[in-house]
């Protein structure tokens, strides 16, 4: 079956350290990928997309992530964190031929001020 | 634009009972989709809606099911509740396969939610 891994549960930092959060997926074909965020009391949002094209996607707020196809992998990078960092984050892919997201189970990320 | 927005915000309902929750989605879009969100299994996949046909299922049982009207608003409803349906339920709106590439995709706007908690 589709799905999309996501092993690191919680995660907690200090303020201007660097993140990595993986994010796996188990599918041979054609794949779209997210990375979605919900703040606190807020609505999920989108942080970065990938269709196509470079590998390497940058997106809002200073974030990245890095579509490797060989490893199944769309893994999210901040290179310094933010104490307004802390949020759940979610991974979600689209696999070919279908608009069925299919969505991690989030990392909860805590940044230390 | 306004967002997705989602209603009622919160509901109380004892276990038996049926729950209609309703979606309107962002002006244009015509596809909306419903997640239940728990904590430790993230957004589960319910069904998505597009121009009032169902195009995507999850697996989730028969007591769940939904429709979208021609306005592209769309409801979802839970019959026979029991206490493990307690959850946040999610719609998104997208326009994703709108496009002039009819495999267009694009990101999902997710609503604030409905809190549903079955006693």
């Amino acid at each position: 079956a589709q799905s999309v891994s996501q092993h690191n549960h919680h995660v907690i930092l200090s303020e201007a350290a660097s993140l990595e959060l993986g994010c796996n997926y188990s599918y041979g074909g054609t794949v779209n990928l997210f990375w979605y965020v919900q703040y606190p009391g807020q609505h999920l949002q989108l942080l970065l997309k990938y269709f196509s094209g470079d590998p390497l996607v940058k997106g809002i707020k200073g974030f990245e992530a890095e579509f490797i196809k060989s490893k199944f992998s769309f893994n999210l990078r901040k290179p310094s964190v933010q104490w307004s960092d802390t949020a759940e984050y979610f991974c979600a892919v689209t696999f070919s031929g279908t608009y069925k997201y299919i969505f991690g189970t989030g990392t909860r990320l805590k940044v230390l001020a | 634009k306004a967002g997705v927005t989602q209603t009622p915000r919160y509901l109380i309902k004892t276990r038996g009972q049926q729950v209609t929750l309703s979606c309107s989605p962002i002006s244009g879009h015509r596809s909306v989709s419903w997640y239940q969100q728990t904590p430790g299994q993230g957004l589960q996949f319910l069904f998505e809606y597009f121009s009032e046909t169902q195009r995507n299922k999850g697996n989730f049982p028969g007591r769940f099911s939904g429709r979208q009207f021609s306005n592209s608003r769309s409801e979802m409803n839970v019959s026979t509740l029991e206490l493990g349906d307690s959850a946040l339920y999610l719609c998104a709106s997208s326009n994703h396969g709108q496009g002039k590439s009819r495999s267009s995709y694009n990101e999902q706007f997710f609503g604030p939610g409905t809190r549903l908690t079955v006693l």
